[in-house]
């Protein structure tokens, strides 16, 4: 079965620092790839998919994620954060060919220390 | 244009009792998905339906049904409402059923079951 770790609940750092959000998936067969942001009292917004081709993956806001098929990870990152960024950030995964059975994470919530 | 827009935002009711939850999709997209998100969880998938039939099922028991519409809006039903059914429910909708159609999230039905 199919399941996705993130790796760090909260994670606080300073305005203008760079920033990783940790994702580590477990399953037998090829997958795609999400990260979802929710902001407070909203729905989920992609932010960014891997689908195929190119391991680096850009995304909205200045966002962007790297597979790595060998450590099973998909860690997203920003070199700058604002104060805006300050939200919960959930990692997807799905098997190919259906959008809709996706297997979250718990979610990271990402913390802006001004 | 609107985005995926559900009804209402927030919702209490007691043991025993059911409730309804709608959803509509944005203009144009044919499939709708379901999602219960627990404070403190990733997202949980529930249904999802295309063109009015059902395509999946998560892992949740009979009390929990749905429907979708010839306008493609859709209800999330629940029966015998359960302390723990207390959640974010989630609606989300895309333009077709696989993983190049983005999931568009609303900003979800908070039920609280006392």
């Amino acid at each position: 079965a199919q399941s996705v770790t993130q790796l760090d609940s909260q994670v606080p750092v300073f305005e203008e620092a760079p920033v990783e959000l940790r994702c580590n998936y477990s399953s037998s067969v090829s997958v795609y790839l999400f990260w979802y942001v929710q902001y407070p009292n909203q729905g989920l917004q992609l932010l960014l998919k891997y689908l195929s081709g190119s391991t680096l993956v850009k995304g909205i806001n200045g966002f962007e994620a790297e597979f790595n098929k060998s450590q099973t990870s998909f860690h997203l990152r920003k070199p700058s954060v604002h104060i805006s960024d300050t939200a919960e950030y959930f990692c997807a995964v799905s098997p190919p060919g259906s959008n809709y059975q996706l297997i979250w994470g718990a979610g990271t919530k990402l913390i802006i220390k001004p | 244009d609107a985005g995926v827009t559900q009804s209402p935002t927030h919702l209490i009711k007691t043991r025993g009792q059911h409730v309804t939850l709608r959803c509509s999709p944005i203009s144009g997209h044919k499939s709708v998905s379901w999602y219960q998100q627990v404070l403190g969880q990733g997202p949980q998938f529930i249904f999802q339906y295309y063109e009015k039939e059902e395509r999946g099922r998560g892992n949740f028991p009979d009390r929990f049904s749905a429907r979708q519409f010839p306008n493609y809006s859709s209800e999330l039903n629940v029966n015998a409402l359960l302390l723990g059914d207390s959640a974010l429910y989630l609606c989300a909708s895309s333009l077709l059923a696989d993983n190049n159609s983005p999931l568009h999230f609303g900003n979800g039905t908070r039920l609280t079951v006392t």
